[in-house]
């Protein structure tokens, strides 16, 4: 059975830096596709970054204007685990983080998701 | 590509058949996801490429469109439905989630 489980949240004060992780259990990590989705307190849900599994695009990232130059996505294919490491954040970075798992090396709708994560940034 | 839904909330009750909306704002092929959350919760995935079912998805969902515009229905509600969906394209990054649609207990 997949299991995803992020942990790394918590509360960070504007301009410091903070990195989720997310171990993946019960598939083979590799051949899929990561993505990470964020959704502020009361808010609708927000694509964050995703990157490809190991097959032709070879780990390919993308990301959302808003968090792009300041996130950055990545995975470790030994660990089974998916990382999101935020710098320089913000307030409206505030946010449960999901990390969501699609059904093949592309990065496309997603199959499985974690619990989620909140991080909260404030002074 | 912007995504919309109507209504933004609705009531109804056990039994209730009930009808989503979702549009893009530029064709997206079948490119399409529903997810349903309940409060607290993560999402969870109900549908992809705009008709087909996610394993494990009561047959009481079902949903259909190609091109803009896309339609989730419920059949015979049950307790358990009473949620937040949401459609969500893949067509092309960045991807973009529709605002959510409320659906509650009349």
């Amino acid at each position: 059975e997949v299991d995803l489980v992020e942990s790394g949240g918590g509360l960070v004060q504007p301009g410091r830096s903070l990195r989720l992780s997310c171990a993946a259990f019960g598939f083979n990590f590799n051949d899929y596709a990561m993505t990470w989705v964020r959704q502020a307190p009361g808010k609708g849900l927000e694509w964050v970054s995703s990157i490809s599994g190991n097959g032709a695009s070879g780990g390919s990232t993308h990301y959302a204007d808003s968090v792009k130059g300041r996130f950055t996505i990545s995975r470790d294919d030994l660990k089974n685990k998916v990382y999101l490491q935020m710098n320089r954040l913000r307030a409206e970075d505030t946010a449960v983080y999901y990390c969501a798992k699609s059904p093949g090396y592309s990065s496309n709708y997603f199959d499985s998701w974690g619990q989620g994560t909140l991080v909260t940034v404030s002074a | 590509i912007q995504m919309t839904q109507s209504p933004s909330s609705l009531s109804a009750s056990v039994g209730d058949t009930v009808t989503i909306t979702c549009r893009a704002s530029q064709d997206i092929s079948s490119s399409l996801a529903w997810f349903q959350q309940k409060p607290g919760k993560a999402p969870k995935s109900l549908i992809f490429a705009a008709s087909s079912l996610q394993n494990g998805v009561p047959s009481r969902f079902s949903a259909s469109g190609s091109g803009t515009d896309f339609t989730l229905t419920i059949s015979s509600l049950q307790p358990e439905d009473f949620a937040t969906y949401f459609c969500q394209q893949y067509d092309g990054f960045p991807f973009t989630f529709g605002p959510g649609t409320n659906v509650d207990v009349k």
